[in-house]
């Protein structure tokens, strides 16, 4: 079975500081993990993948996420937040040859950056 | 422009009626999946079609139906037997491709309250 854990719902940083969201996840063989981003009242929005290869994956809006296979965890950074970076995130997993298996998703952490 | 569109924004259901949600895609996806969002409880999956004419139940598919006669249209009927269906509800979609996928379509979402 898949799953995924985002041990915090929220997650508080001062505007300009790095920031950097939590995510593990169990799956059978290898992982493919994703990042997604919502806003209030939206649906949610791709910022990033990890299939192979890097460890440290870049994807929009200046976010980066670093794979570790040993700690199977996949956190989401970013050197310098932004006010509007403020929203729901979400981490999502499946097996990398699963077939089209449905994504399981996080719970979700909500982060707030600070004027 | 491409995307996926859910109908309506806002929707208010009567106690003991059914309701029906709309999630149309022109995107040529092949997959279409619906999802519940529940504050604290991230993202729970419903019902998900990979082929016209085929669904698969998810996690929490009791209360609900859906159909796939067409590959762009994936409506989900909430039905009086969902006792608790105050939700804001998630579409999305993808392509049977690899590990080239960026993942999921997401729609705006439809939140649905019972009055």
């Amino acid at each position: 079975a898949q799953s995924v854990a985002q041990p915090e719902d929220q997650v508080n940083v001062a505007e300009g500081n790095p920031l950097t969201v939590k995510c593990t996840y169990s799956v059978s063989g290898n992982p493919y993990l994703f990042w997604y981003v919502q806003y209030p009242n939206r649906g949610l929005q791709f910022l990033l993948k990890y299939i192979t290869g890097d460890n440290l994956v870049k994807g929009s809006y200046g976010f980066e996420a670093e794979f570790n296979k040993s700690q199977t965890s996949f956190h989401l950074k970013k050197p310098s937040a932004l006010v509007s970076d403020s929203a729901l995130y979400f981490c999502a997993v499946r097996a990398l040859n699963s077939g089209n298996t449905p994504l399981v998703f996080g719970k979700g952490t909500r982060l707030s950056v600070i004027a | 422009d491409g995307g996926i569109t859910q109908s309506p924004k806002y929707l208010f259901r009567k106690e003991g009626q059914n309701v029906t949600l709309s999630c149309e895609q022109n995107l040529n996806h092949d997959a279409m999946y619906w999802y519940r969002q529940d504050p604290g409880q991230g993202l729970r999956l419903i019902y998900y079609s990979q082929i016209v004419n085929d669904f698969q139940k998810g996690d929490i598919a009791e209360g609900y139906s859906v159909s796939r006669e067409k590959k762009e249209s994936f409506p989900l009927t909430v039905t009086s037997a969902q006792k608790n269906p105050t939700a804001f509800y998630l579409c999305a979609s993808t392509p049977l491709t690899g590990p080239g996928d960026n993942g999921y379509t997401f729609g705006s979402g439809t939140r649905l309250t019972v009055v």
